[in-house]
């Protein structure tokens, strides 16, 4: 079946360390999007990459980094800059600018 | 900048009831606006979604209102079930997917 897949679904760090969250995709999809979500709240991008080797930051792009090396694969680094880093990690995919996105089921990163 | 609002954060109805979830945009250049679900602990889902040529467009239980004069879209749910029960967002589909703060619906048994 074809999907979005973000692993893990939980992660636990401590402060100070950069950790990377997974996003692997295998629909096919040029664009994918990292979105962060705190309690009760939105989504807000991060960074997103609507073609291999080329990405853009989002509205809260500081603290974080990606690469866009392979189609399938849009990994999100949250560095140690990163001022609140708690929060559910969504990473999403479309075919092109104006379709829908599917979504993968979310990583929730906690730092102790 | 490009903004997307809801005009409630919690609506409750009662199962069975008709559910309207209310977007307002702020720019008149959008031509493309979905519709998401996302359950706790979960990613966004897809439920519906219209483009600017259109101005209703109906799906299985859900319709999708486009109003371009004054820049509002609305989702209504018929007969709400409590499996409706979500936080809904209303998104610009643009280069860079533009996502509301979301309105939780409840539905009260």
């Amino acid at each position: 079946d074809g999907g979005i897949t973000q692993s893990p679904k939980y992660l636990f760090r401590k402060e100070g360390q950069n950790v990377t969250l997974s996003c692997e995709q295998n629909l096919n999809h040029d664009a994918m999007y990292w979105y962060r979500q705190d309690p009760g709240q939105g989504l807000r991008l991060i960074y997103y990459s609507q073609i291999v080797n080329d990405f853009q930051k989002g509205d809260i792009a500081e603290g974080y980094s990606v690469s866009r090396e392979k189609k399938e694969s849009f990994p999100l680094t949250v560095t140690s800059a990163q001022k609140n880093p708690t929060a559910f990690y969504l990473c999403a995919s479309t075919w092109g600018a104006d379709t829908e996105a599917f979504f993968g089921q979310g990583t929730r990163l906690t730092v102790v | 900048g490009e903004s997307v609002g809801l005009h409630l954060p919690t609506l409750s109805v009662q199962e069975g009831d008709n559910s309207i979830i209310n977007c307002a945009y702020s720019n008149s250049a959008s031509d493309y606006f979905i519709w998401y679900k996302q359950e706790s602990g979960k990613g966004p889902q897809f439920i519906i979604d219209i483009r600017s040529n259109m101005d209703k467009r109906q799906g299985q239980r859900v319709t999708v209102l486009l109003n371009k004069t004054v820049k509002h879209l609305s989702l209504q749910i018929a007969a709400t079930q409590p499996g409706d029960s979500a936080v809904y967002f209303c998104v610009l589909g643009r280069r860079a997917l533009t996502f509301g703060s979301g309105t939780r619906l409840q539905v009260q048994p």
